[in-house]
Parts: C-alpha cells; sequence; structure tokens
C-alpha cells in the first residue's frame, strides 16, 4: 500500500494483560520503525528493523516489550504483562531508502490505554 | 536527558506573519535535522531538514537554520497560514545511512495561526 497501516487505531487493555500491535509498512520500504510518544510529548524510539532483522533495538524495554517483522506479515510490537505507565500512542514508520532520512512516513498511531 | 528540547510548548502567530519554532540540542554528534508537522489524530509527517554541513535549507515558505556553535536551529513560516495550525517536532539524528538511523524528538511546539 502507498501508506503505512497501523491497527487496531485503539486498545484499551486492563493492567497485566497483554497487547499486540500490527503495522504494516509501505510496500517496498526497507526499514520499520517504532516509537512511543506519551501524553502527546516527545517521540521516544523504541526498536527498528531492516527488513526482518532487528537493525537497532537500544530503546526497547528489556522487559515485556518484543517486536518482529517477518516476511509476508504486518510487524508488530507485543508488551507482555502491560503496566499503567504503557498508555500511549505508539507509531510506526517506515523508509524505502537508507540515505533519505526525510522519506520517513508515519502511520497514524495506535492508541493504547491500560487501565 | 533531554538531548533534543523545544521550549516553547505553543506559539500563536496572526496569519501573514512570520513564525519562528526554536530547538536546541546537546549531543553534538548530531549530523543531521529534520523538522515534522503533527496534526491530531495522525501520525507525524515530514517538512524540512538540514545537514550539519549546511546553515540553511529553504522549501518554499519554510526555512530552516542551523546554528553549530549555538546548537540551535529554527524554523521560519513565511507567511504563515491557518493550514499551519498543528504541532511541529524537532527531530536530530547521527551517523551514515540516514534513513536506517533512530531519530531523537524535542517535546513539540503547537503553533496556532489566528486570521
Amino acid at each position: 500500500g502507498e501508506e503505512v497501516a497501523q491497527t487496531p487505531k485503539h486498545l484499551v487493555r486492563g493492567e497485566g494483560q497483554k497487547a499486540k500491535l500490527y503495522c504494516a509498512p509501505i510496500k517496498g520500504h526497507s526499514y520499520v520503525f517504532w516509537y512511543q510518544q506519551v501524553l502527546k510529548n516527545e517521540f521516544k524510539f523504541l526498536i527498528s528493523f531492516q527488513n526482518e532483522n532487528v537493525f537497532d533495538e537500544t530503546g526497547m524495554p528489556k522487559e515485556r516489550f518484543s517486536a518482529k517483522c517477518l516476511p509476508n506479515s504486518p510487524c508488530s510490537l507485543e508488551i507482555q504483562a502491560t503496566k499503567l505507565e504503557d498508555s500511549a500512542v505508539y507509531f510506526c514508520a517506515s523508509s524505502l531508502q537508507p540515505e533519505q532520512n526525510e522519506k520517513l512516513f508515519f502511520g497514524s498511531g495506535t492508541q493504547l490505554s491500560v487501565l | 536527558d533531554q538531548q533534543v528540547k523545544q521550549n516553547s510548548p505553543s506559539l500563536s502567530v496572526q496569519e501573514g506573519r512570520i513564525s519562528i519554532l526554536n530547538c536546541d540540542y546537546t549531543n553534538s554528534m548530531f549530523d543531521y535535522f529534520l523538522w515534522y508537522k503533527k496534526y491530531p489524530a495522525e501520525g507525524p509527517t515530514f517538512l524540512i531538514s538540514i545537514s550539519s554541513i549546511k546553515d540553511k535549507n529553504e522549501d518554499g515558505r519554510f526555512t530552516v537554520f542551523l546554528n553549530k556553535s549555538a546548537k540551535h536551529l529554527s524554523l521560519h513560516i513565511v507567511p504563515s497560514q491557518p493550514g499551519d495550525s498543528a504541532v511541529y517536532f524537532c527531530a536530530a539524528s547521527e551517523g551514515p545511512n540516514r534513513g536506517a538511523q533512530k531519530l531523537v524528538f524535542g517535546q513539540g511546539t503547537r503553533l496556532t495561526i489566528n486570521p
């Protein structure tokens, strides 16, 4: 597709439940990024992929968070045993060419609310 | 620690006048800077960028200025239009293959253009 598609748009989970978010990057894009935006503040980098390989995971919390980008499937971000502080908007972005940082296309985000 | 800072949470400007949004950074390794614009319930969209080897980049009504010695950049919008009302995020990255590098974002500045 011609846009980064994120599903679901909204997700509500009770504390301790699992949350799984999906991202379909633009077809042909090699890099996928996940960012977390808490309380409409700055975007915090979580993880990036080059195709199905983890490229940079320096922002991923060591516990509870995991992500995958498998061939022919949407990428996913999974949070085990959600906590209240995980409430945020999670944005996925993709890019085509590594030399062109401005060509980073963002999805509309998934609003995760942990109650 | 906040490596990219936007100290003005909001800015109000009259239509037709110049809007100036400011951004400061602390990491001297940053070599690429970008501005993103964000409307509610949408992902950020790329606006303009500048490499650290330049001090100015212009694209239509938008100009970004970089002062490396002060670790400061600014975005000028002239003339400002009502459609420019949005939240503007400053972002920075370091390293080669820019499209592969994570972005470090500021907290954003909400710009309101008054008719």
